[in-house]
């Protein structure tokens, strides 16, 4: 089955601790992950895709097809990274439907 | 480009009214996804339309209906509204993979 697994509802570290959100996945076939993020009152947006393989505001995340995990980090965290993350899966080829972690919210105590 | 937009951005309904929401995606884009999101249940994939067909579809009741028109517009129905209905719609334009999502309709069922 399809599946996308976010282990954690809630993560709460301080600023400038090392921040890691997981997840994993199942999946038959070479699918392509994201991470999506909601920061209040804003548009749930594309953080970053494992394909682009960028840094986006501190963040990384690596495509481990071994462990099957895409999990998001970054080395410092920031009071403005507090917000909900998604992480998604989409499949091979032209059907976009992206499967959806339940996600995870992310508190960054001063 | 202008971005994902939704209108109404809030409604007001009784139990056992119908409803119907409207997405205007990115110009350009075909494919246009519906999402339910709760604190609960995070975010639920409804359906996906590309080109005036529903392409995919998630594990909701019939009551939840929509359809696209010529111009990628697309609406959803919710017919026979329940408590448990209150929810952010949330619509979102895809392209090559990625989704851009629009503010989200906040629906309260009374």
């Amino acid at each position: 089955a399809q599946r996308v697994t976010q282990p954690e509802k809630l993560l709460s570290v301080f600023k400038g601790a090392p921040v890691e959100l997981k997840c994993n996945y199942s999946y038959s076939g070479s699918p392509e992950l994201f991470w999506y993020v909601q920061y209040s009152r804003q548009r749930l947006q594309l953080l970053l895709r494992h394909i682009s393989r960028e840094s986006i505001k501190g963040f990384t995340a690596d495509l481990n097809k071994g462990e099957t995990s895409f999990h998001l980090k970054k080395p410092f965290a920031q009071e403005e990274d507090s917000a909900m993350y998604y992480c998604a899966l989409s499949g091979s080829g032209s059907n976009y439907q992206l499967i959806w972690g339940a996600g995870t919210k992310l508190i960054i105590k001063p | 480009k202008a971005g994902v937009t939704q209108t109404p951005r809030y409604l007001i309904k009784t139990r056992g009214q119908q409803v119907t929401l409207s997405c205007s995606p990115i110009s350009g884009h075909r494919s246009v996804s519906w999402y339910q999101q709760t604190p609960g249940q995070g975010l639920q994939f409804l359906f996906e339309y590309f080109s005036e067909t529903q392409r995919n579809k998630g594990n909701f009741p019939g009551r939840f209906s929509g359809r696209q028109f010529s111009n990628s517009r697309s609406e959803m129905n919710v017919s026979t509204l329940e408590l448990g209905d209150s929810a952010l719609y949330l619509c979102a334009s895809s392209v090559g993979g990625e989704q851009f999502f629009g503010p989200g309709t906040r629906l309260t069922v009374l």
